[in-house]
C-alpha cells in the first residue's frame, strides 16, 4: 500500500522559513516523479513544485518561484519542500504527491494527507 | 499558461440524480486532463486520469469523457457520499493548473 506522511508544517512568521517532509512506503520511490499540491484556507487546489525521479528538472509555480526549492533523498524514500521569505498568502495545507504514468505522460495518483503551514505574526 | 474553467461551480442535487461537472481549457490539452473529489478535512482523492480512465477502487458510477479543450465528469447516480467539491486539472504543459472546482451538495 503506498503510504505519503508529510510533516514539517508549523506556524512561521512571514519572512521566515520551513522544511517539509514527505515520507513514502510503499513503492519504489525513486522511480516515480514528486510534486507537492496546497490548498489555502476556503481556495482550490494549487500545484506548488514537481520534480522528476531522479532529482533533477525541478518545476514551479510562479508564485513560489525563488522562494521554494523541492529536492528528494531516493536513499531515505522521503520527499523535501524548503520554503523561504514565506508570505501570508503561503498559508495552507500542503500535500505530497506520488505521480504515475499513462501513455507517455505522468498525472497526478497517491496523496499524502497533508501538513499545515501557517504564516502569521 | 493554461487556464482551467470550471461550471458549475456549486450545484445540489437528489440522491439518484445524474450529475454532469464541465471542465473548459483555454487551449488543447489533448486528454491530459485529470479530475479529482476532495472533502473537507481529508486528502484529495485521484477519480480519473487521461480524461477518461478511472483508477484503481473508484467506483464506476463515476466516468469522464472529453478531449482538447472541453471535458465533462459525470456521477451517474448520486449517493451522499459523494458530497464534496471535485476539480480539473491539466498536466499537458507546466505551469499544472486546475479548475477553481465544483461543489456538490445533496
Amino acid at each position: 500500500e503506498v503510504q505519503l506522511l508529510e510533516s514539517g508544517g508549523a506556524l512561521v512568521q512571514p519572512g521566515g522559513s520551513l522544511r517539509l517532509s514527505c515520507a513514502a512506503s510503499g513503492f519504489t520511490f525513486s522511480n516515480f516523479p514528486m510534486s507537492w499540491v496546497r490548498q489555502s484556507p476556503g481556495k482550490g487546489l494549487d500545484w506548488v513544485s514537481s520534480v522528476n525521479s531522479g532529482g533533477g528538472g525541478p518545476s514551479y509555480a510562479d508564485s513560489v518561484k525563488g522562494r521554494f526549492t523541492i529536492s528528494r533523498d531516493n536513499a531515505k524514500s522521503t520527499l523535501y519542500l524548503q520554503m523561504k521569505s514565506l508570505r501570508l498568502e503561503d498559508t495552507a495545507v500542503y500535500y505530497c504527491v506520488r505521480e504515475s504514468q499513462s501513455n507517455s505522460a505522468w498525472h497526478f495518483d497517491d496523496w499524502g494527507q497533508g501538513t499545515l503551514v501557517t504564516v502569521s505574526s | 499558461d493554461i487556464q482551467m474553467t470550471q461550471s458549475p461551480s456549486s450545484l445540489s442535487a437528489s440522491v439518484g440524480d445524474r450529475v454532469t461537472i464541465t471542465c473548459r481549457a483555454s487551449q488543447g490539452i489533448g486528454n491530459y486532463l485529470a479530475w479529482f473529489q476532495k472533502k473537507p478535512g481529508k486528502a484529495p482523492k485521484s477519480l480519473i486520469y487521461a480524461a477518461s480512465n478511472l483508477h484503481s477502487g473508484v467506483p464506476s458510477k463515476f466516468s469522464g469523457s472529453g478531449s482538447g479543450t472541453e471535458f465533462t465528469l459525470t456521477i451517474s447516480s448520486l449517493q451522499s457520499e459523494d458530497l464534496a467539491t471535485y476539480y480539473c486539472q491539466q498536466y499537458s504543459r507546466y505551469p499544472l493548473t486546475f479548475g477553481g472546482g465544483t461543489k456538490v451538495e445533496i
